[in-house]
């Protein structure tokens, strides 16, 4: 298996654009999470879907922020409108089925944001 | 508020001496404490998974132990190529799923 699988890698913007980040999860996973990693904060859940539903927002910093899962093999993260605050690293993880979803979580390898 | 602190937020080792990184837990209902690697550029890389006090997990020159507060991964004798940031995390009984992860202690092994 490929992996988890982001698009792009790398991404410049300015500020006040639409910047939209893409995820495949590995084949079989349920479990569906969008991160943010800087400096700063650290490693943070922004939201988590099941089953391509999402079943807890609560870490998205704010309207700006919106994520969807149309079918099991892709799932997006949008920024309307992006502002350098937004400027981060950020993450797709997924995990397959279990108990409660017990089991680890396959981390993507990232898209670095700019927002300039 | 649920917290992890991990402790050093740096360390330099030379190759061959071990030691040992710290997470500090202050949670309700531990359902499971994890330990990631992340190398520069990349995405966390799972390690362990540990669930009750008394617990060790070993891979290679890692080990994890679990304490009712704390957790510790041991490195023994470790080589340039353990270079990398390692995370904890904590998921807890009122977090469906979710992990909070620590800030990460960056490791730098010199040959």
């Amino acid at each position: 298996d490929a992996g988890v699988i982001q698009s792009p890698r790398h991404e410049v913007t300015e500020m006040g654009q639409e910047v939209t980040l893409r995820c495949k999860p590995i084949s079989g996973h349920d479990y569906l999470f969008w991160y943010r990693q800087t400096m700063m904060r650290g490693l943070e859940l922004l939201i988590y879907f099941n089953n391509n539903v999402p079943i807890d927002d609560s870490g998205m910093p704010e309207d700006r922020f919106s994520a969807k899962m149309p079918n099991a093999s892709f799932s997006t993260l949008k920024i309307q409108p992006s502002e350098p605050r937004d400027s981060a690293v950020y993450f797709c993880a997924s995990s397959p089925p279990g108990l409660a979803g017990n089991n680890e979580q396959f981390f993507g390898p990232g898209t670095r944001l700019t927002v300039l | 508020e649920d917290q992890v602190t991990q402790s050093p937020e740096a360390l330099r080792l030379q190759e061959g001496e071990s030691s040992s990184l710290n997470c500090s837990y202050t949670v309700s209902g531990l359902r499971g404490l994890f330990w990631y690697r992340q190398d520069p550029g990349k995405g966390p890389e799972f390690l362990f998974t540990l669930y009750s006090a008394g617990e060790e997990k070993e891979k290679e020159r890692l080990k994890a132990t679990l304490t009712k507060k704390e957790s510790f991964l041991h490195i023994t004798a470790p080589k340039p190529e353990d270079s990398a940031t390692y995370l904890c995390a904590v998921r807890i009984n009122s977090g469906y799923s979710t992990l909070t992860f620590g800030k990460g202690t960056m490791l730098l092994v010199s040959p």
